[in-house]
């Protein structure tokens, strides 16, 4: 099975100020039909997940362009340029290229 | 808009089954891939199973394999998990998904499975 590793699993951060997840999988995501399917969700307190990036580095359907994602192979960035009250949750890459289907532990994000 | 609307959660003792469902709206439900995963009390997200759009194909977590088994009736637009031999661990939230290639992009709200004596 594919492990991913998130770092940090916490982050304090300033509101307005930037914030960035890494994630690294144990083995190259890149499919065999060329694409890599590297996805981030976010997860607010009470909710369930919530697409915000698919493919690496493309934007869901009405996820804020303060959202970004990066990266290639095994290793990935989360970044948000500017974090906002509503950005506070749990944040998970997960990889779809091979079953299973695998998560990273999560990256809790809060306010200072 | 698309919708998941999960059902069939509660307690039940372990040994025991239970069948979960998810009604899903707002897209053709014969086109798409669905997945079920599950988040246990205060813990992260583990992927337990998926179906192709035309249910000919299916894949499992290994904790799960020949006690789970995932279905859907596409003309009831209805995914189905069925869930036998239930252990203490497969206590949690279980959301189905919906799948556009390969990608988790509509969750529903989830249902909760309690296993417990």
């Amino acid at each position: 099975d594919i492990v991913m590793t998130q770092t940090p699993l916490s982050s304090p951060v300033t509101l307005g100020q930037p914030a960035s997840i890494s994630c690294r999988s144990s083995q190259s995501l890149v499919h065999g039909d060329g694409s890599t399917y590297l996805n981030w969700l976010q997860q607010r307190p009470g909710q369930p997940p919530r697409l915000l990036i698919y493919k690496i580095s493309n934007r869901f359907s009405g996820v804020p362009d303060r959202f970004s994602g990066s990266g290639a192979g095994t290793d990935f960035t989360l970044k948000i340029s500017r974090v906002e009250a509503e950005d506070v949750g749990v944040y998970y890459c997960m990889q779809a290229t091979q079953y299973p289907h695998t998560f990273g532990q999560g990256t809790k994000l809060e306010i200072k | 808009q698309v919708q998941l609307v999960e059902s069939g959660g509660g307690v039940v003792q372990p040994g025991r089954s239970l069948r979960l469902s998810c009604v899903a709206s707002g897209f053709t439900f014969s086109n798409y891939g669905l997945h079920w995963v599950r988040q246990a009390p205060g813990k992260g997200l583990e992927w337990v199973a998926v179906i192709s759009y035309d249910g000919n194909h299916k894949y499992y977590t290994d904790s799960v394999k020949g006690r789970f088994t995932i279905s859907r009736d596409n003309s009831k637009n209805t995914l189905y998990l069925q869930m036998n031999t239930l252990r203490s661990e497969d206590t949690a939230v279980y959301y189905c998904a919906k799948d556009g290639n390969r990608v988790f992009d509509y969750w529903g709200q989830g249902t909760l499975v309690t296993v417990s004596s």
